[in-house]
């Protein structure tokens, strides 16, 4: 079975800093990886994923994620956060049905 | 405009009351899920179906109960079965998992308070 891991429940950067949020993940098959982002009492919104194919994968709002696969991670990094960032970030993996990280809640400070 | 609807977004009960929270797609995907959230837990799968009139148990399945009569609609009853229902509640749907485009796409969550 698949599972996911996010090291760090809370992340906190500057305004411009660089955001890095790590995931790593355990399955037996090539699994599907995916970041979403959820804002205060919202649904979860899909910032990127990987398939198949390229390994830097480019998501919404300056975001972006490689899967390593000799690592098992597929961290997300952002150059430069902005206040807008703040949130809390899932990691999951796909073989099947879908796990979720427990989260990551960024917070940005000024 | 195609999405997820829930509702309510707010919903309070007295302990001991069945409630069922409403999940609607227009995405016309086969598979849709229910996930309850706790701070610091992420989300955990309830129940899930990949068609109509046939779903699964997912990792908390005790003390609900949903129901697939339509592919856009997957009602979930929160019984008074459940210990502890208190909770942010989420519908997802998808294409049927392993195809190219399958993502989980999200309802807005409906916050239940019980009391």
């Amino acid at each position: 079975a698949q599972s996911v891991t996010q090291l760090g429940s809370h992340v906190s950067v500057s305004e411009g800093a660089l955001v890095l949020l790590r995931c790593n993940y355990s399955s037996s098959v090539p699994p599907y990886l995916f970041w979403y982002v959820q804002y205060p009492n919202q649904g979860l919104q899909l910032l990127l994923k990987y398939t198949t194919g390229a390994t830097l994968v480019k998501g919404i709002n300056g975001f972006e994620a490689e899967f390593k696969k000799s690592e098992t991670s597929f961290h997300l990094t952002k150059p430069s956060a902005h206040m807008s960032d703040a949130a809390e970030y899932f990691c999951a993996v796909s073989v099947g049905d879908m796990r979720f990280g427990a989260g990551t809640r960024l917070t940005v400070k000024p | 405009d195609g999405g997820i609807t829930q509702s309510p977004k707010y919903l309070f009960r007295k302990e001991g009351q069945n409630v069922t929270l409403s999940c609607e797609q227009n995405l016309n995907h086969d598979a849709m899920y229910w996930y309850r959230q706790d701070p610091g837990q992420g989300l955990r799968l309830i129940y899930y179906s990949q068609i109509v009139n046939d779903f699964q148990k997912g990792d908390i399945a005790e003390g609900y109960s949903v129901s697939r009569e339509k592919k856009e609609s997957f009602p979930l009853t929160v019984t008074s079965a459940q210990k502890n229902p208190t909770a942010f509640y989420l519908c997802a749907s998808s294409s049927l998992p392993g195809r190219d485009d399958y993502e989980q796409y999200f309802g807005p969550g409906t916050r239940l308070t019980v009391t």
